[in-house]
């Protein structure tokens, strides 16, 4: 069974930081893996996608690798903001199967 | 997200009673899901449906139900037979990975 794994569980930094949030996965056999930002109260909203032929995808100061073999995936953030402060997520989807396996995510709080 | 549209935002249930979130969507996706947040915790499954009149149970399906009788709309049911029902509920599509609306908070009179 897919476990995943996210580290730091939270995190407090100073405006102005490159910061890097981790996940790992157990299984190897992924189709693709996503990372999410949830805001308090409200629903997660897609960041990136990497799909597993993939080793990065990047959107604005967003950058997102995967290493299958090792299992790992992580998530930089370049020059955080205070509005970058919520918890950030990951799921891992299994080949063959519509059902990914989330973390339990990293709280982040940006601060000024 | 755009097109994934969940009511109520805020949803009490007495002892005893069943409640009824809703969720719709306009992306004409046949994949629907129904997932339950609790603090600390990941998102775990609660059901799914691929097409209309189907669906499959996920890791919790326990005290709940669901139709599919159209294919913008995937209701969920929290039954008393759920006897913890206090979470977040998200409600989510698959389009290019999952795209998730913006959850209902359910509370125990």
């Amino acid at each position: 069974k897919q476990e995943v794994t996210q580290i730091p569980a939270a995190l407090s930094v100073p405006e102005g930081e490159n910061l890097v949030l981790n996940c790992s996965f157990t299984d190897s056999a992924i189709y693709n893996l996503q990372w999410f930002r949830q805001d308090p109260g409200k629903g997660l909203t897609s960041l990136l996608l990497i799909q597993s032929s993939q080793r990065e995808q990047t959107s604005g100061r967003l950058n997102a690798s995967l290493d299958k073999s090792s299992g790992r995936s992580t998530l930089y953030i370049a020059a955080s903001q205070p509005g970058d402060s919520a918890t950030y997520l990951c799921a891992v989807r299994p080949g063959g199967s519509y059902i990914p396996t989330f973390g339990r995510g990293t709280s982040l709080i940006v601060h000024p | 997200d755009g097109g994934i549209t969940q009511s109520p935002k805020y949803l009490f249930r007495k002892e005893g009673q069943n409640v009824t979130l809703s969720c719709e969507q306009n992306l004409n996706h046949d994949a629907m899901y129904w997932y339950r947040q609790d603090p600390g915790q990941g998102l775990r499954l609660i059901y799914y449906s691929q097409i209309v009149n189907d669906f499959q149970k996920g890791d919790i399906a326990e005290g709940y139900s669901v139709s599919r009788e159209k294919k913008e709309s995937f209701p969920l049911t929290v039954t008393s037979a759920q006897k913890n029902p206090t979470a977040f509920y998200l409600c989510a599509i698959t389009r290019q990975g999952k795209h998730f609306g913006d959850g209902t908070r359910l509370s125990i009179l």
